[in-house]
C-alpha cells in the first residue's frame, strides 16, 4: 500500500508568480485535504476534494484553487503569489465512508517566495 | 468556532523521565481528537486519535491520551521518553465522518518536545 506522496519536495519563486503543487493519495482514499503550515505554526485548511469537487473551504482567497482528478491524485494552485504565501504545504488524504475522520499526510511542499 | 490550545510552545525532559502534553479544545459538539507528531521536514504521523467511548486510548510508540470533557482537555501522556521522541506534537479537533468539513482539522500551535540524554 503506497502512501500520500507530494512533488516537488521544494521549490522557489517570486512574488507575483503562480505555482502548482501535486499529490497522490494512499491507495483506496477518495477524499484529500491540503494545509498551509507557515514556519511555527500549526497546518492551517486550505480546502478539500471529493469525488472532483471542493467540498469544504478554511479562510483563504480564491487565488489558492485546488483539482481533483479521477484517480484521486490532486493539484493545488496558487496564483499572484506573495511573500506570505512561503510555507510547508502539506496533503491529506482519507476514505470518506466507513471513516471517522482520519486523515493520512504526505511529507509536504516547501515553498519559498521571494 | 473551533480551536484548540496547547499552552506549551516547549517542553524539555531528561530521558527516561515521564511527559504530559496539554491540550485544551473548544467545539460545539462531540469532538474527534487526534494527537499528531512531525519530524524535523517530514509530514504528521498520527500517534492516536479519539472518537468515542473509553476517554484513555492508547496510541503508536507507547504514547497514550485521556479525554476530559469537563475540562475540555486530550493531554498526551508517555510514562518513559526516548530520545527518539524529540519532535513536535500537535493537537487537533475534527468534525470526523459526514459532515461538510470532514477533511477539516484544526491544529493547535504545536508543543516542541527536546529529550536531553
Amino acid at each position: 500500500e503506497t502512501g500520500v506522496t507530494q512533488s516537488p519536495t521544494h521549490l522557489i519563486k517570486t512574488r507575483g508568480q503562480q505555482v502548482t503543487l501535486r499529490c497522490s493519495s494512499q491507495s483506496g482514499h477518495n477524499t484529500v485535504s491540503w494545509y498551509q503550515q507557515a514556519l511555527g505554526q500549526g497546518p492551517q485548511f486550505i480546502f478539500q476534494y471529493y469525488r472532483e469537487e471542493e467540498n469544504g473551504r478554511g479562510n483563504f482567497p480564491p487565488r489558492f484553487s485546488g483539482l481533483q482528478f479521477p484517480n484521486y491524485s490532486s493539484e493545488l494552485n496558487v496564483n499572484a503569489l506573495e511573500l506570505d504565501d512561503s510555507a510547508l504545504y502539506l496533503c491529506a488524504s482519507s476514505r470518506l465512508a466507513g471513516n471517522t475522520g482520519e486523515l493520512f499526510f504526505g511529507e509536504g511542499s516547501r515553498l519559498t517566495v521571494l | 468556532a473551533q480551536s484548540v490550545t496547547q499552552p506549551d510552545i516547549h517542553i524539555t525532559v531528561s530521558e527516561g523521565a515521564s511527559l504530559e502534553l496539554r491540550c485544551n479544545y473548544s467545539y460545539g459538539a462531540t469532538p474527534y481528537l487526534f494527537w499528531y507528531v512531525q519530524s524535523p521536514g517530514q509530514g504528521l504521523q498520527l500517534l492516536l486519535k479519539y472518537f468515542s467511548g473509553d476517554t484513555l486510548v492508547q496510541g503508536i510508540k507507547g504514547f497514550e491520551a485521556e479525554f476530559k470533557r469537563s475540562q475540555s482537555s486530550f493531554n498526551l501522556r508517555k510514562p518513559s521518553v526516548h530520545w527518539s521522541d524529540a519532535a513536535e506534537y500537535f493537537c487537533a479537533v475534527g468534525a470526523g465522518y459526514g459532515g461538510t468539513s470532514y477533511g477539516k482539522l484544526t491544529f493547535g500551535q504545536g508543543t516542541i518536545l527536546t529529550v536531553h540524554p
